[in-house]
């Protein structure tokens, strides 16, 4: 089974601190994405990233920044957490259809880790 | 990406099936209908997706009207474990964005 996993369930953090959350698959996927979910605001995608070192904004890209260093792995910053920063962030990763120009499409099946609910006091 | 319209919750009793239902009338030719649902505390998971022709797999089926405007995700025997936020999601399938907008919460009851 692929298995996406996020280094930490539960954070607390102080306005200001710089916090890594951490996301790791073990299906070589090319696609990884960082989502955060809000009640009543549904998942809203941050960034997400179609190769090693290579990343695109999504729709709240601000206050965050990513890093892909390797290919299972794709990291989430805050360089300097805040109060509306607090969330569920839930990461995920996918494959590249076979065949499809690449960097266009994938599948659209996505793999999700359990998430990080992240708490910034 | 075209915007879908489900309901905000639905109830179903344990053994029958759950038909959620999602509208999409202004999706587009190249766009597919993807359907994830999302149990408490967890992060989304897939269960299916189609283009024009009805699609069934081990979860669910999904039935996609001629026109392509509405769609329905049958769930064939609801068991508790099916107790969950239910996505309907339209999408070309490029490779950002999958919306999710707030889904319909799924209650199944004994």
């Amino acid at each position: 089974d692929v298995k996406v996993t996020q280094s930490s369930r539960y954070l607390v953090k102080r306005t200001g601190e710089k916090v890594f959350l951490e996301c790791v698959q073990d299906m070589d996927h090319e696609n990884m994405f960082w989502y955060r979910q809000d009640p009543g605001l549904g998942l809203r995608l941050i960034y997400f990233s179609y190769d090693v070192k290579m990343k695109e904004k999504g729709d709240i890209p601000e206050g965050y920044s990513v890093s892909r260093e390797k290919k299972e792995r794709f990291s989430l910053i805050l360089e300097s957490a805040s109060t509306n920063q607090t969330s569920m962030y839930l990461c995920a990763s996918s494959p590249i259809d076979p065949g499809q120009i690449k960097y266009v499409r994938n599948t659209g099946e996505l793999f999700f880790g359990e998430g990080s609910r992240l708490t910034v006091l | 990406d075209a915007k879908t319209t489900q309901p905000t919750s639905m109830d179903c009793a344990e053994g029958r099936a759950a038909n959620l239902p999602c509208n999409h009338s202004t999706i587009s030719g190249n766009e597919y209908v993807y359907w994830y649902r999302q149990i408490h505390s967890q992060g989304p998971q897939y269960i299916i997706h189609g283009l024009k022709n009805n699609e069934t797999n081990e979860m669910a089926s999904l039935i996609i009207t001629e026109d392509r405007k509405s769609s329905t995700l049958i769930l064939p025997h609801a068991t508790l474990r099916d107790t969950a936020v239910y996505y309907c999601i339209v999408s070309s399938g490029t490779a950002s964005k999958l919306t999710f907008g707030t889904g319909t919460r799924l209650q199944v009851t004994l």
